[in-house]
């Protein structure tokens, strides 16, 4: 198996553009998470998927954010309009069921530079 | 609600040392515990866990022991390497929430 995919590997944007990252699962996985990590507050949780449907998104900063699964194997997480304070490492991890979530499977990250 | 608090870092040491990287825990019921390695560059990747009191985890060399009458779940390895160098990360997941709990994560410096 590839293991979770994301992408791009990086990304430098500028203020005020509209900014996609991109993940494909582990196949057969069922939950997806999005996690956000900067030195300041370290790894955060940011929205997670079961069977394609948001379960708990409260860890989504404000509106600008959104993540939408279509389908099993592909999930994006859009900001819009991007901040430099969006700066930041961002991960996809996939975990599956009877397992549940303890074991996450974590993508490479995709590094967000906002100018 | 529940927490995960872990020695702050970086923490240095020298090839063969003796590792101990300290992670205590609150929660409410009996929560399962991990730890998560970083390499750099890279993503995190599960190292060990535990799912119930006294159960020790273990995994290329590196063992923890879920201790409950102390809230416990240390990292402990008997010899460091230097591609032992990384940011470790103590995590639970408590009762129903599928959501894992993080702790802020330990640097680790390995000196050859």
């Amino acid at each position: 198996d590839a293991g979770v995919i994301q992408s791009p590997r990086h990304e430098v944007t500028e203020m005020g553009q509209e900014v996609t990252l991109r993940c494909k699962p582990i196949s057969g996985h069922d939950y997806l998470f999005w996690y956000r990590q900067t030195m300041m507050r370290g790894l955060e949780l940011l929205i997670y998927f079961n069977n394609n449907v948001p379960i708990d998104d409260s860890g989504m900063p404000e509106d600008r954010f959104s993540a939408k699964m279509p389908n099993a194997s592909f999930s994006t997480l859009k900001i819009q309009p991007s901040e430099p304070r969006d700066s930041a490492v961002y991960f996809c991890a996939s975990s599956s069921t009877p397992g549940g979530t303890d074991t996450q499977y974590f993508g490479p990250g995709t590094r967000l530079t906002v100018l | 609600g529940d927490s995960v608090t872990q020695m702050e870092g970086p923490v240095t040491l020298s090839e063969e040392a003796f590792l101990t990287i300290n992670c205590t825990y609150t929660a409410t019921g009996y929560p399962s515990l991990f730890w998560y390695v970083q390499y750099p560059g890279e993503g995190l990747q599960l190292l060990l866990k535990a799912t119930k009191a006294d159960d020790k985890g273990s995994n290329k060399g590196f063992e923890a022991t879920y201790r409950k009458e102390t809230t416990s779940f240390h990292l402990e390895k008997g010899s460091v390497q230097v591609s032992d160098s990384a940011v470790y990360f103590c995590a639970l997941r408590g009762g129903s929430n599928y959501q894992l709990i993080w702790g802020a994560g330990t640097k680790l410096i390995i000196k050859p």
